[in-house]
C-alpha cells in the first residue's frame, strides 16, 4: 500500500510570498496520477493539479506542480489571501485512492 | 454545469444503518467512476468507496470493507452508498466526487454514530 507524506504540517507564510508544498510517496508512482487538491474550512476539496503538473480549468498560473517518482512539488509563486488553505496530495491506482495528511498554509 | 449534491447523512447508534445518496446533473453518470470520500471532524481525506462505469466494478478501502456497499442507478443519475454496522469511528462529513481526478465534488452529508 502506497503512503503519501506530505510536508511541512503547517506551513506560515505571508500574501506575495512562494509556497513550496512537499508530498513524499513510500513507493515510486510515477507521476500519470499524482493530484493535488485544496480545501477552505467548511467547503468540499478542489481539484488544483492532476498528472503532476496540469493545472485543472479555472486553477490560475501561480499554481504549479513537479516531480516524478517518489518525490513531488506543488508551488504557489505569489500568495494571494485566498489561497491560506489545506492542501492535500493524493495518488490514484486501478480504483484505489490514497491522500496525504495534509498541508496547512497560514498567513504569517 | 456539474453538481452533485449528496443526502440522507444524520445521527445513528453504533450498530445502526444509513443510506447516503448522491444526485448527480450536468452529465451522465454513466459515462464515469464515481467515489465516496470521507473526512472525520478536525481530520483529513479518506477515499472509501469506488464505482467504476462498467456494471459490477466496485472497491472499498479495508476499514469500511463489508460493510458498506456502493452503487448505482444511471437512470437515476444517482449515486448510493448502504452503510451498515456502523461505528463511532465512521462519524465523518460524506462526500461523492466524480471521475478517476476527483474533478469535481459535492457539499458533503454529516454522518454522526454516537450513543
Amino acid at each position: 500500500e502506497i503512503v503519501l507524506t506530505q510536508s511541512p504540517g503547517t506551513l506560515s507564510l505571508s500574501p506575495g510570498e512562494r509556497a513550496t508544498l512537499s508530498c513524499r510517496a513510500s513507493q515510486n508512482v510515477g507521476s500519470r496520477y499524482l493530484v493535488w487538491y485544496q480545501q477552505k474550512p467548511g467547503q468540499a476539496p478542489r481539484l488544483l493539479i492532476y498528472g503532476t503538473s496540469n493545472r485543472a480549468t479555472g486553477i490560475p498560473d501561480r499554481f504549479s506542480g513537479s516531480g516524478s517518482g517518489t518525490d513531488f512539488t506543488l508551488m504557489i509563486s505569489r500568495l494571494e489571501p485566498e489561497d491560506f488553505a489545506v492542501y492535500y496530495c493524493q495518488h490514484y491506482g486501478l480504483s484505489r485512492h490514497t491522500f496525504g495528511q495534509g498541508t496547512k498554509l497560514q498567513i504569517k | 454545469q456539474v453538481h452533485l449534491v449528496e443526502s440522507g447523512g444524520g445521527l445513528v447508534k453504533p450498530g445502526g444503518s444509513l443510506r447516503l445518496s448522491c444526485e448527480a446533473s450536468g452529465f451522465p453518470l454513466s459515462d464515469y467512476y464515481m467515489h465516496w470520500i470521507r473526512q472525520a471532524p478536525g481530520k483529513g481525506l479518506e477515499w472509501i468507496s469506488y464505482s467504476g462505469s462498467g456494471v459490477g466494478y466496485t472497491d472499498y478501502a479495508d476499514s469500511v470493507k463489508d460493510r458498506f456497499t456502493i452503487s448505482r442507478d444511471n437512470a437515476k443519475n444517482s449515486l448510493y452508498l448502504q452503510m451498515n454496522n456502523l461505528r463511532v469511528e465512521d462519524t465523518a462529513v460524506y462526500y461523492c466526487a466524480k471521475g478517476a481526478n476527483l474533478d469535481s465534488w459535492g457539499q458533503g452529508t454529516l454522518v454522526t454514530v454516537s450513543t
